[in-house]
């Protein structure tokens, strides 16, 4: 693994079911963020997390939830997926919050 | 919180003019302002970044300057090709504990030959 990547790229879920995003760095950054980009609007922060242990909450945090288990690895829940949630979804690290931000390639979810 | 404005969406030059993107941000305390470019189907990527101890900086055909008083900073590109072809993203941020990034809505911005 070389920077920061996601899993899956692509993602076709039928609504009410449950879903994780995975996303995984190797730069030992200690914050980590995600971020929902939809078609004509910016990239607009889920959660976040500054260091291994701790997570808060971003500009559109309802229907997600995070972990942020170890320094390497920030997974985000969709607890039960609705149509609005479809997105591009976008992981990225920092090696201190605010500061240059390093993107994963992106999970394009469909929620049908 | 940090509110950041892009303008304009979208832009349309030719090939070898220049374009101006600018941001406007509304935190005063805000000091780390980032450029992101994003490809089609890309993820986006930091092409500079200025702090806010400096008015001006510059990498090849692109720059960006910033006006702390009005509280607004701008990227410069030089000498467009058709590969600058892409949406750019401003962002502000404090820069230090509990302060995100915020970002702009995007300027899509094509090249034409």
């Amino acid at each position: 693994i070389a920077g920061i990547t996601q899993a899956p790229t692509s993602q076709i879920l039928a609504a009410g079911r449950r879903m994780t995003l995975r996303c995984t760095q190797d730069m030992r950054h200690n914050a980590m963020y995600w971020y929902r980009q939809d078609l004509g609007l910016g990239l607009r922060l889920i959660h976040y997390s500054n260091t291994a242990g701790t997570t808060g909450k971003g500009e559109v945090p309802d229907g997600y939830s995070v972990s942020r288990a170890n320094t390497d690895d920030f997974p985000l829940t969709l607890a039960s997926a609705v149509p609005s949630q479809t997105s591009v979804y976008f992981c990225a690290s920092s090696h201190r919050e605010g500061t240059e931000a390093f993107f994963g390639q992106g999970t394009r979810l469909t929620v049908v | 919180g940090e509110n950041v404005e892009q303008h304009p969406s979208t832009l349309s030059v030719q090939e070898g003019d220049s374009a101006v993107i600018k941001c406007t941000y509304s935190d005063s305390a805000s000091n780390y302002f980032p450029w992101y470019k994003q490809e089609l189907g890309k993820r986006p990527q930091l092409i500079i970044d200025i702090r806010s101890n400096v008015g001006e900086k510059k990498d090849q055909r692109i720059a960006v300057t910033l006006n702390k008083t009005a509280k607004h900073f701008s990227l410069h590109i030089t000498e467009t090709q058709p590969e600058d072809s892409a949406v750019y993203f401003c962002a502000a941020s404090k820069g230090n504990a509990g302060n995100m990034l915020t970002f702009g809505g995007g300027t899509r911005l094509m090249v034409k030959p």
